[in-house]
């Protein structure tokens, strides 16, 4: 059972280069989230989608976009990077958001020089 | 403005002893409110569910209270044990039509022999 698969697991971006951070599931979860978490700031969603087919914004989505490819798979991508995006990113899946536990993964840790 | 509040500053206990860890939330009508353990370098892992109606939830050595008057939750990890060492993370989801899980910054546990 592989639940929550990030990838890639360290990233080091220089400034203004993109890249796609890719989650899956195996768990046919419903809802699936993206959150960044920063030292002192805790765990802060950047955007979630409630169910196959659909985006909705977090609480901070500047300077990124998603794509819930099916089902399965939650893509975030950063088009242009920026330092300020340096942060340890977690995917995250539930079957019902906030009534059902969330799953997450083991994080992506990316740095932007 | 709405705010989660967890204790910033570590808790340091004797192995045996029983840890509690406070949320506070303020500006929030929570219908859930869930608990999480992250240990360093890992994604968050999920404890106990409570609902707003329930006043205790126990679940082997932990217990989680809800106390919507004081808006206040209580989680307790009794007999403690340095395994037990990690950050937890208190994360409510509103009573509101439909919205997300929102972390607060979490509480360092550390239980010595």
């Amino acid at each position: 059972n592989a639940g929550v698969t990030q990838t890639p697991k360290f990233q080091v971006l220089k400034t203004g280069q993109s890249m796609t951070l890719q989650c899956a599931q195996d768990m046919n979860h419903n809802s699936m989230y993206w959150y960044r978490q920063d030292p002192g700031m805790g765990l802060r969603l950047i955007y979630y989608s409630a169910s196959e087919g659909t985006t909705d914004k977090g609480e901070v989505p500047n300077g990124y976009n998603v794509s819930r490819l099916n089902k399965r798979e939650f893509s975030l991508r950063l088009e242009s990077a920026a330092p300020s995006q340096t942060s340890v990113y977690f995917c995250a899946s539930a079957t019902f958001t906030g009534v059902t536990e969330a799953f997450f993964g083991q994080g992506t840790r990316l740095t932007v020089v | 403005s709405q705010k989660i509040e967890q204790n910033s500053e570590a808790l340091n206990i004797q192995e045996g002893k029983t840890a509690t860890l406070t949320c506070n939330y303020t500006n929030y009508s929570p219908a859930y409110l869930q608990w999480y353990r992250q240990d360093p370098g890992r994604g968050p892992v999920f404890l106990l569910l409570i609902r707003e109606n329930e006043k205790e939830k126990r679940k082997e050595r932990l217990k989680v209270t809800f106390d919507t008057t004081l808006k206040q939750s209580l989680f307790h990890i009794t007999a403690s044990q340095p395994a037990d060492s990690a950050t937890y993370l208190c994360a409510l989801k509103e009573n509101s039509g439909y919205s997300t899980l929102t972390f607060g910054k979490g509480t360092m546990l550390l239980v010595s022999p």
